[in-house]
């Protein structure tokens, strides 16, 4: 089963307009974290946002916020007021236990486009 | 804080010849470096896991005949394609968890920003 899916190969939205990105994830460990970094042609990844398994609150850092819902096992990206910037291909990735040699594990991604 | 420098940026090689990739850590000691390899509009899918001053575990399918990784300090691991032909060609990116992870915005986790390697 994969561990992170991301249902949504492609996306289109309007600049100023705000976009949600899916991410839906597998795992039995209680103790996870859950990331989404966005990449731009260049190929840097670049970090967005990070929501433990135990926050009680949703992350937010700027115009992103995480929908974490943890019995639905989603952890959607919110983009508001999209800017054309924010074209580039996001990934959803997880961490599973708490050790500093647990890897990531990514989604296939989704690609964003922003439009005028 | 937090920063891992991955050299070079882009490499061209001949097919048959090897090509090294290196990833330092340049403000923490990196006990464990994460090696990624992406093919075009594709995800990141982890190659190896390597543990400074030990062999790397590699992940199922890949040949650590041909991907050879050393780890020989806590700021440096280094990925050598061996022996390169066309299909290697990819996107090659490094990854590693600064210490305290936990206790960042982050979670540590600290990319290096790329290997484009062109093998002709």
């Amino acid at each position: 089963a994969q561990k992170i899916t991301q249902t949504q190969p492609g996306m289109f939205v309007q600049e100023k307009e705000a976009v949600t990105l899916d991410c839906t994830y597998d795992t039995s460990d209680p103790s996870y974290g859950l990331f989404w970094y966005k990449q731009p042609s260049s190929g840097e990844m670049i970090f967005l946002i990070y929501q433990g398994s135990y926050d009680q609150q949703n992350a937010t850092e700027g115009r992103y916020s995480l929908n974490f819902q943890k019995a639905r096992k989603s952890a959607n990206l919110v983009i508001s007021a999209s800017q054309l910037g924010d074209s580039a291909m996001y990934f959803c990735a997880m961490r599973e236990g708490t050790g500093g040699g647990n890897k990531l594990t990514f989604g296939t991604g989704t690609q964003l486009k922003v439009e005028l | 804080g937090a920063v891992v420098s991955q050299h070079p940026s882009r490499v061209i090689c001949k097919s048959g010849t090897s090509v090294k990739i290196e990833c330092r850590s340049l403000d923490f000691q990196a006990t464990t470096m994460f090696w990624y390899r992406q093919f075009p509009k594709q995800s990141l899918m982890l190659m190896a896991t390597s543990n400074e001053g030990s062999k790397a575990t590699y992940e199922q399918g890949v040949e650590k005949d041909k991907f050879l990784i050393n780890h020989a300090s806590l700021t440096l691991s280094t990925l050598t394609v061996t022996s390169a032909h066309p299909e290697d060609s990819s996107f090659y990116i490094c990854s590693a968890r600064a210490p305290g992870g936990g206790e960042k915005g982050f979670d540590g986790y600290t990319f290096g920003s790329g290997t484009r390697l062109t093998v002709v």
